[in-house]
């Protein structure tokens, strides 16, 4: 297995537009967790699915952020508009019994 | 209810002498935790697991931890720091499939 998957890698846009980050876990795995990181914070759980479904999204900032995992092969999260403060590394983990797979993360700056 | 706490936001060792990160954990149940590493602009990897055998786990690179559970902690060590083990260290602490981080240990590691 490839591990888990995250695109783009690197995105950097302008306050106001809409970005979208992309997750495939690994196959067979029942939970997949978004996090994000900063210096000042440190690592976020934002949200966490079982089996698709949405389980937990307390961590989310506010509305402008989104999640979605319409199969158990794909995720995304999006932040509508996005503003200087989201610039982060947001990363995307699988797990099946507790273990922790995390992918490389997607690196967020908002000009 | 979980948490964990890491007593140390910085460690700084030279080459070659002994490495302690340590970790306290709270938990109603009998938890599992983890030891991850994050080196600079990298994804989360798994250094090492406790899920209720043996209570001194081994891990990669030359790493292992001890559950106490009268102490309720979960420290890792190394006898000998390398250069290449400069990181971020995470303890987690997870009662089922939903974990909790700590804030994260900076190890430095001095020539």
């Amino acid at each position: 297995d490839a591990g888990v998957i995250q695109s783009p890698r690197h995105e950097v846009t302008e306050m106001g537009q809409e970005v979208t980050l992309r997750c495939k876990p690994i196959s067979g795995h029942d939970y997949l967790f978004w996090y994000r990181q900063t210096m000042m914070r440190g690592l976020e759980l934002l949200i966490y699915f079982n089996n698709n479904v949405p389980i937990d999204d307390s961590g989310m900032p506010e509305d402008r952020f989104s999640a979605k995992m319409p199969n158990a092969s794909f995720s995304t999260l999006k932040i509508q508009p996005s503003e200087p403060r989201d610039s982060a590394v947001y990363f995307c983990a699988s797990s099946l019994v507790g273990e922790q797979f995390f992918g490389p993360g997607t690196r967020l700056t908002v000009l | 209810a979980q948490s964990v706490t890491q007593l140390d936001s910085h460690v700084s060792v030279s080459e070659g002498t002994p490495v302690l990160l340590r970790c306290n954990y709270s938990s109603s149940y009998s938890p599992s935790l983890f030891w991850y590493v994050q080196h600079p602009n990298k994804g989360l990897q798994l250094l090492l697991k406790y899920t209720s055998a043996a209570t001194l786990v081994k891990g990669i690179n030359g790493f292992e931890a001890e559950f106490k559970k009268s102490e309720t902690s979960f420290h890792l060590t190394k006898p000998s720091a390398h250069m290449s083990d400069a990181a971020e260290y995470f303890c987690v602490v997870s009662e089922g499939y939903i974990p909790t981080f700590g804030r994260g240990t900076s190890l430095i590691v001095h020539p």
